[in-house]
């Protein structure tokens, strides 16, 4: 089975603060994404990477960073956390369209700044 | 560009009744996915199903079954004899022929099946 492992599941920081969300999967994966939910949105892209040490933005990369030094692992930094940051982020990896593209996903972290 | 509408917000239905949750995709692209994720209370997104642009087959895995039109940019989510380990937020998903950045999900519909 496909296992995509998000660091924590809950968070709760101050306004200001550096936040890193790590998610680890274990199919060797070429892509990792990162997004956040929030009520009525659905789900939003915010960086996604195709390989080690490349990234792309998304729909929604503001306020946000990124790091994938190994392939198994993707990063998410929040430089200085605001109260509008507050959502819940998942992350998932997948394939290439070539190879199915199905993107798994962990089981989220629910991040609240206060 | 590409956009995924699940005009259904919420549904609630009573245990074994059959429920339909729609989903309406637009791209430009001729070759494209189309995906079906269940969200339990739980938080993680579970895959149900994937279908390519070219296999208009209708698919049916268990209670589930799955409708392709392209006719009318659809790609609907039937599931029979509902029960209430169904209950979950239902998100349908549209990626084009590339790297899959452009994954591309609808809003969600919350579907509370009741005992």
């Amino acid at each position: 089975d496909v296992k995509v492992t998000q660091s924590s599941r809950y968070l709760v920081k101050r306004t200001g603060e550096k936040v890193f969300l790590e998610c680890v999967q274990d199919m060797d994966h070429e892509n990792m994404f990162w997004y956040r939910q929030d009520p009525g949105l659905g789900l939003r892209l915010i960086y996604f990477s195709y390989d080690v040490k490349m990234k792309e933005k998304g729909d929604i990369p503001e306020g946000y960073s990124v790091s994938r030094e190994k392939k198994e692992r993707f990063s998410l930094i929040l430089e200085s956390a605001s109260t509008n940051q507050t959502s819940m982020y998942l992350c998932a990896s997948s394939n290439p369209p070539g190879q199915k593209n199905i993107q798994y996903f962990g089981a989220g972290t629910r991040l609240s700044v206060l | 560009a590409q956009k995924v509408t699940q005009a259904q917000t919420e549904i609630s239905v009573v245990e074994k009744e059959d429920v339909t949750l729609d989903c309406v995709y637009e791209t430009r692209d001729t070759t494209y996915y189309l995906f079906w994720y269940k969200q339990p209370p739980s938080g993680e997104l579970v895959f149900l199903i994937r279908r390519n642009s070219f296999d208009e087959q209708n698919e049916i895995s268990g209670r589930y079954s799955w409708n392709f039109q392209k006719s009318t940019s659809s790609f609907n989510f039937t599931i029979t004899a509902s029960q209430v380990v169904d209950s979950a937020v239902y998100f349908c998903a549209l990626s084009e022929n590339n790297y899959g950045q452009n994954f591309v999900f609808g809003p969600g519909t919350r579907l509370s099946v009741l005992p």
